[in-house]
């Protein structure tokens, strides 16, 4: 079954709006999540890695104002596209692993397909 | 630049044939390795994991691992209809939890 909640699973709106993308580790605690954006054709980009109670870690080429994570609690991460434009148009898609360490498999949510007007 | 390469396929294989995917990284310092299936539309689905050299099985898929080659490939046995996706190959060094993704291998299984 599921171990990591994404939601929602499509949004579209239009350009100049703000989204929010949740993510949820089901019955397990997630010092860390990730956060990815995928392009049609293309492979996953890590965008940044959200840490429970500090700042989140951005990759380079990525905007921290444009991408605004908060991580609150250790079963929730949130992904907020400010301000969304076409070119944000994309595949967003948070995991998380059960436990700790670099071995550990990470899991991913079902994805959030974002298409700005 | 670490990365992870992998034949973008596609690759076509008969039902019930072994497909075999391939995958090469650049960092030595890779010490996790995962196989992901990716449905079109989807998002990734663990497939398995591998740590140590030499092969690892799970039902239908077979991991191999060898390190001095800097190579990981997934077997798959008895290919079904169902098994057709992308395969990511995706690694991690010891000291980060990041992934570094391949770009994906097609495989298609004809019935």
């Amino acid at each position: 079954g599921a171990v990591v909640s994404q939601h929602p699973s499509r949004v579209i709106c239009k350009s100049g709006t703000s989204v929010k993308i949740e993510c949820r580790s089901l019955d397990f605690q997630a010092t860390t999540m990730f956060w990815y954006r995928q392009f049609p054709k293309q492979s996953l980009m890590l965008m940044a890695t959200s840490n429970e109670g500090s700042k989140a870690t951005y990759e380079q080429g990525v905007e921290k104002d444009k991408f605004l994570i908060n991580h609150a609690s250790l079963t929730l991460s949130t992904l907020t596209v400010t301000s969304a434009h076409p070119e944000d148009s994309s595949f967003y898609i948070c995991s998380a692993s059960i436990g700790t360490g670099s071995n550990q498999p990470q899991h991913f949510g079902d994805g959030t397909r974002l298409s700005i007007l | 630049q670490k990365e992870v390469e992998q034949n973008s396929g596609p690759l076509s294989v008969p039902e019930g044939a072994i497909a075999s995917l391939n995958c090469t990284y650049s960092d030595r310092g890779s010490q996790s390795f995962f196989w992901y299936r990716q449905y079109s539309g989807k998002s990734p689905e663990l497939i398995m994991f591998i740590y140590s050299n030499g092969d690892k099985e799970d039902g239908r898929f077979t991991a191999q691992l060898n390190k001095a080659s800097q190579y990981v490939s997934l077997l798959i046995r008895d290919s079904q209809p169902s098994d057709s996706a992308t395969y990511l190959c995706a690694v991690t060094p010891l000291t980060s939890f990041k992934l570094t993704f391949g770009k994906g291998t097609l495989l298609t299984v004809n019935p």
